[in-house]
């Protein structure tokens, strides 16, 4: 079935230095989207990515979805404290129907750790 | 407006036992999804449902299920609980069943369940 990897699965900053984290899945997909969760808390989605080689900005968050749409990087500019959390990528599979219609297949996360 | 509530918040069974997680959705979205969180993993699709109907189920066992009732709430339910099933169980609402924003996912704050 479909996987979606995430890599670095840790990253420790100081604060101000850059991030990016960088997801690929093992199929093409119809659209990808990014979460961020605190600790503790819940995945709070950021944005959604649906065409190829799309790039959008959220302030400091830089999001890019690959031109064969089965990769994607979000890039944080000067990161500060409130950066800090699992950042996650998901992505719905081009071809799913069935009983993947609904499916959302999750990355293992990034865990950012922002040192001030 | 109230967003995605769970019930309930945390909760402690033993192994054998049967448990039911209660979800409602953000007032005027017809989709829920549920998702299983384990410590340190990213969320895994279970089940997804759209105007009553199961849309989508991801690879679990027939232990689980779960329904939509008329007003667009959910249960989950899991019967002969394991050690395993220990976990964040996440509830997510979205607007619709196809494309564009409408599976973007608002999650509710989870229920945690302890299997001892």
């Amino acid at each position: 079935g479909q996987q979606v990897m995430q890599i670095p699965q840790y990253q420790h900053v100081q604060e101000g230095e850059d991030f990016t984290t960088y997801c690929n899945s093992s199929t093409t997909l119809s659209n990808i989207q990014w979460y961020k969760q605190r600790p503790g808390g819940h995945p709070v989605f950021l944005i959604q990515l649906v065409k190829s080689g799309e790039v959008k900005k959220q302030k400091r968050l830089t999001f890019q979805f690959g031109e064969a749409k089965k990769n994607s990087s979000l890039h944080i500019t000067a990161t500060q404290t409130t950066d800090v959390g699992t950042y996650f990528c998901a992505g719905k599979d081009s071809n799913a129907g069935g009983t993947s219609y609904g499916k959302l297949t999750f990355g293992q996360g990034t865990i950012l750790t922002v040192h001030p | 407006d109230a967003g995605v509530t769970q019930s309930p918040t945390h909760l402690i069974k033993t192994r054998g036992q049967h448990v039911t997680l209660r979800c409602s959705p953000i007032s005027g979205h017809k989709s829920v999804s549920w998702y299983q969180q384990v410590l340190g993993q990213g969320p895994q699709f279970i089940f997804q449902y759209y105007e009553k109907e199961e849309r989508g189920r991801g690879n679990f066992p027939d232990r689980f299920s779960a329904r939509q009732f008329p007003n667009y709430s959910s249960e989950l339910n899991v019967n002969a609980l394991l050690l395993g099933d220990s976990a964040l169980y996440l509830c997510a609402s979205s607007s619709g069943r196809n494309g564009g924003w409408a599976n973007v996912l608002t999650f509710g704050a989870g229920s945690r369940l302890t299997v001892l």
